[in-house]
Order: structure tokens, then C-alpha cells, then sequence
């Protein structure tokens, strides 16, 4: 069975500081991806990124960057010099590559960054 | 390019009711989802459509929960008779590709918040 845990629920920083939200996943699949969505007030999914398990290269992008080790089936995110605009819940996914597509969301962490 | 469009955003009935939600997704995308967002959750798959056709309804709760897109680009969720437990967010998105993969990311909708009373 595939599943996602984001063991941390809530997560309070202040303004510039640098913030890492894990992510660890469970699947039998030998391809999959994994996916990161942010859910500001506002209650729509933004995507973030995409990372296929064949590809375990960090990737940065401006102030977010990830980290993919599959020898500890983590996809972690960090956010650097945080800002209040980031406070959202951040959601991790997981698809098999060889089902339909269907996400796997972990239980979400809620980032509140305080000016 | 326009977002996944979805109506009503808000939607309070009584426990038994009937309420119909829909979805419009982006121009060209093929694959079209339907997700339940219970408060303090994550997404959860309700039914998945490739084009016209079901790929994936195992969690649809077949007995009050029924979806359409029948002419393969926009779409309806129905629930008949409501309960209590379906308070909750229910999510439209749509991909060009439905497996996972390039082009398989999911864009979302802002979503319909249900409460049933």
C-alpha cells in the first residue's frame, strides 16, 4: 500500500528564518512521483514541484528547494528566509507510476510565519 | 489560460438532501479528478476520469456519491442523500496526462465547502 507521513502538523517560525518540512513515503512501486502543493487561506491547491523516483537530484527554485533520498524514502522541503506570505499548509503526494495517476496526500503541515 | 473553474463555492443543505457540484477544467486537459478534503486532511480521491471515461471510482461511496462528464470536458458530483459525514471540501482538478509522469501534474480548483446540518 502507498502512503505519505508528514509527522509534523504545525510549524511556527519567524519572518527570515529557514524552515524544513519533512516528508517520508511508502510505496512498491519501483517508479513513482512525488509531488509538493501549497494550500494558502484561500483553500486552492497550488503545485509546487514534481520528482520522479528515478531522479534524486536537489532541486532549488528561489527561496524552496528539495531534498530526494530514496535510501531513507524522504522528500523534504525547505524554505529559506521565510517570509508571511508562505504561511499555508504544504501538502506532500505520492503517485505510482504504474496506477492511474491517483495522489496520495500526507495529513499536511501547517506553516505560520510570524512578521 | 484559465484555472479549473468549479460552482457553488459554498453550499450549506440538511442531512438527506441532495446537492450536485461542478467542474470545469482546463481547456484541453483530458484527465479530470474529484477529491473530498475533510477538515484537518488531506485530499482523498473520489473518481477519476480519462476523457469520458471512469478510470478509478474504488473510494466513491457508490451508494449516495455519483459522477458524470459526459461529453468529456465538464463535470457533476452528486451526493444523494447527504450526511453528516460528507461535511467537507470537495476538490476538482484535471491533468493533460492521467498517469504519473511529464504533464501528469494536477491543477486544482479553489473548491466547494459542503456543510451538511
Amino acid at each position: 500500500a502507498q502512503k505519505v507521513t508528514q509527522a509534523q502538523t504545525e510549524i511556527s517560525v519567524v519572518e527570515k528564518e529557514d524552515v524544513t518540512l519533512d516528508c517520508v513515503y511508502e510505496t512498491r512501486d519501483t517508479t513513482y512521483y512525488l509531488f509538493w502543493y501549497k494550500q494558502p487561506p484561500s483553500g486552492e491547491l497550488v503545485f509546487l514541484i514534481r520528482r520522479n523516483s528515478f531522479d534524486e537530484q536537489n532541486e532549488i527554485s528561489g527561496r524552496y528547494s528539495w531534498n530526494f533520498q530514496k535510501s531513507t524514502s524522504s522528500f523534504n522541503f525547505t524554505i529559506t528566509a521565510s517570509q508571511v506570505v508562505d504561511s499555508a499548509v504544504y501538502f506532500c503526494a505520492l503517485s505510482g507510476g504504474s496506477n492511474t495517476g491517483k495522489l496520495i496526500f500526507g495529513q499536511g503541515t501547517t506553516l505560520q510565519v510570524k512578521p | 489560460e484559465a484555472g479549473v473553474a468549479q460552482s457553488p463555492r459554498y453550499k450549506i443543505i440538511e442531512k438527506r438532501q441532495s446537492v450536485a457540484f461542478w467542474c470545469n477544467p482546463i481547456s484541453g486537459h483530458a484527465t479530470l479528478y474529484w477529491y473530498q478534503q475533510i477538515l484537518g486532511q488531506g485530499p482523498k480521491l473520489l473518481i477519476q476520469f480519462q476523457n469520458n471515461g471512469v478510470v478509478d471510482d474504488s473510494q466513491l461511496p457508490k451508494d449516495r456519491f455519483s459522477a458524470e462528464r459526459l461529453k468529456g470536458v465538464d463535470s457533476t458530483l452528486k451526493i444523494q442523500p447527504a450526511k453528516l459525514e460528507d461535511s467537507a471540501v470537495y476538490l476538482c482538478a484535471s491533468s493533460l496526462v492521467g498517469a504519473g509522469g511529464p504533464r501528469s501534474e494536477q491543477f486544482f480548483g479553489p473548491g466547494t465547502r459542503l456543510t451538511v446540518l
